[in-house]
């Protein structure tokens, strides 16, 4: 079965720094993978999702991702976070095909605190 | 704009009553689903459905039914509540294939007392 791991539950940052945030998926064969944002008190919202082709894939808000077969790995990494970067982020991974494609496993997320 | 609204935003019920949540999408798609969420497990999909009028079973479907009388529609039920169902729920919607992205309701904040 699939299955998400975000391993780090909090991170925080200095605004300015750059940010990277893990994530380990499990899967038989080549996923889609995707990155949600939560922001206080809302949904979720899209930041970016790889199809198979180019490893690295930019976001909105200057966020990019970098899939890796071999480590089995979609990490999230930001150059310079800014203060409304504070939120809670998602890892999710997506089965590829059949009745159930599109049903998204969800990681544990990780809550990023921006300090000054 | 992809659009999904969910009601209620918030709602306190008691232990053995009867909660439905709803919610409504007006992005023409297909698949529609209810999500969980409680501190340090993310989201765990409860229910989603395809086509109107079928639904089906998520990961923890014990203790919630589901029903999806029309395309835009898709509701949650609670026959008999359960403290261990505080929590917030999500519904969201996405259209066919499974790069699709998933649209999020702004959330239902349930309390059991």
């Amino acid at each position: 079965a699939q299955s998400v791991t975000q391993p780090d539950a909090r991170v925080t940052v200095s605004e300015g720094a750059s940010l990277q945030l893990r994530c380990k998926y499990s899967y038989f064969g080549t996923p889609y993978l995707f990155w949600y944002v939560q922001y206080p008190r809302q949904g979720l919202q899209l930041l970016l999702k790889y199809y198979p082709g180019d490893p690295v894939v930019q976001g909105v808000n200057g966020f990019e991702a970098e899939f890796s077969k071999s480590n089995s790995s979609f990490h999230l990494r930001k150059a310079s976070v800014h203060w409304s970067d504070w939120a809670v982020y998602f890892c999710a991974v997506s089965m590829h095909t059949g009745g159930l494609s599109g049903k998204l496993t969800f990681g544990e997320g990780t809550q990023v605190t921006v300090i000054s | 704009e992809a659009a999904v609204t969910q009601s209620p935003r918030s709602k306190v019920a008691v232990t053995g009553g009867k909660v439905t949540l709803s919610c409504h999408q007006t992005n023409n798609h297909d698949y529609m689903y209810w999500y969980r969420q409680d501190t340090g497990h993310g989201l765990r999909l409860i229910h989603y459905s395809y086509v109107a009028d079928s639904t089906e079973k998520g990961d923890i479907p014990d203790g919630y039914k589901a029903s999806r009388p029309s395309q835009e529609n898709f509701s949650l039920i609670l026959e008999l509540a359960s403290l261990s169902q505080t929590a917030v729920y999500f519904c969201a919607s996405r259209g066919q294939g499974g790069a699709e992205t998933l649209y999020f309701g702004s959330g239902t904040r349930l309390t059991v007392l």
